[in-house]
């Protein structure tokens, strides 16, 4: 089985839609991360949690919210979903290794608004 | 802000050829560098960890070396083949990733 998991793997949802992306990982890493990929631009973080009471923005957290449910769990939701935020979402974790700080990515999922 | 560079942008090459895909950053204080590889469909995958005090790091066919104070990065594939094809990101690390928008490579049969 996948270390980190994301559902769904693909989503189509209309304008104004709230949607919920979720994210679980068995690696028992403290630290969850959500990206956005679009062509061209890279990856860039939303939100991102070094522990179950701890929850920060990045830097396009504009239009989304997020939700740690436990260690292993951690959800994106979009409350109001718009075209721009189509996208390729990805989730990561990784252990707070200092200079041997890796991180670990989930399948992604890729979200179409119409 | 962390600025990440890639160049080029694309390449593609016939099997069998070295090459060296560059990356560079514009803030020299950093934990570490990564490089990544993301297939079609697929999350990333890290190659190889260069910490700040490396120069360079070798897996394989794959060499990546690190120049810090100039904001520098480079990953060598020795020997390309058909199963190297995929787009590879660079990623220098303090605190948090910040990634590039990667080289989509081709490696031809």
């Amino acid at each position: 089985d996948a270390d980190v998991t994301q559902t769904p793997r693909n989503r189509i949802t209309k304008t104004g839609k709230r949607i919920m992306l979720e994210c679980s990982q068995t690696k028992g890493h403290d630290r969850m991360y959500w990206y956005r990929q679009d062509p061209g631009l890279g990856l860039r973080l939303i939100y991102y949690s070094f522990d179950v009471k701890d929850i920060n923005k990045g830097e396009i957290s504009d239009g989304y919210s997020v939700s740690r449910q436990a260690q292993a769990k951690f959800s994106l939701s979009l409350e109001s979903a718009i075209p721009n935020q189509t996208a390729l979402y990805f989730c990561a974790t990784s252990a707070g290794l200092a200079e041997k700080e890796t991180q670990y990515f989930g399948p992604g999922t890729r979200l179409l608004v119409l | 802000k962390q600025e990440v560079t890639q160049i080029p942008a694309a390449l593609s090459v016939p099997e069998g050829e070295n090459l060296v895909l560059n990356c560079s950053f514009t803030d020299s204080a950093i934990y570490n560098l990564q490089w990544f590889r993301q297939d079609p469909g697929k999350g990333l995958t890290s190659l190889l960890l260069i910490q700040s005090s490396q120069r360079e790091q070798t897996s394989g066919r794959l060499n990546a070396s690190l120049d810090k104070s100039s904001g520098r990065s480079t990953l060598y594939i020795a020997a390309s083949q058909p199963g190297d094809s995929a787009t590879y990101l660079c990623a220098p690390y303090r605190g948090k990733f910040y990634f590039g928008s990667g080289t989509k490579l081709n490696v031809k049969p």
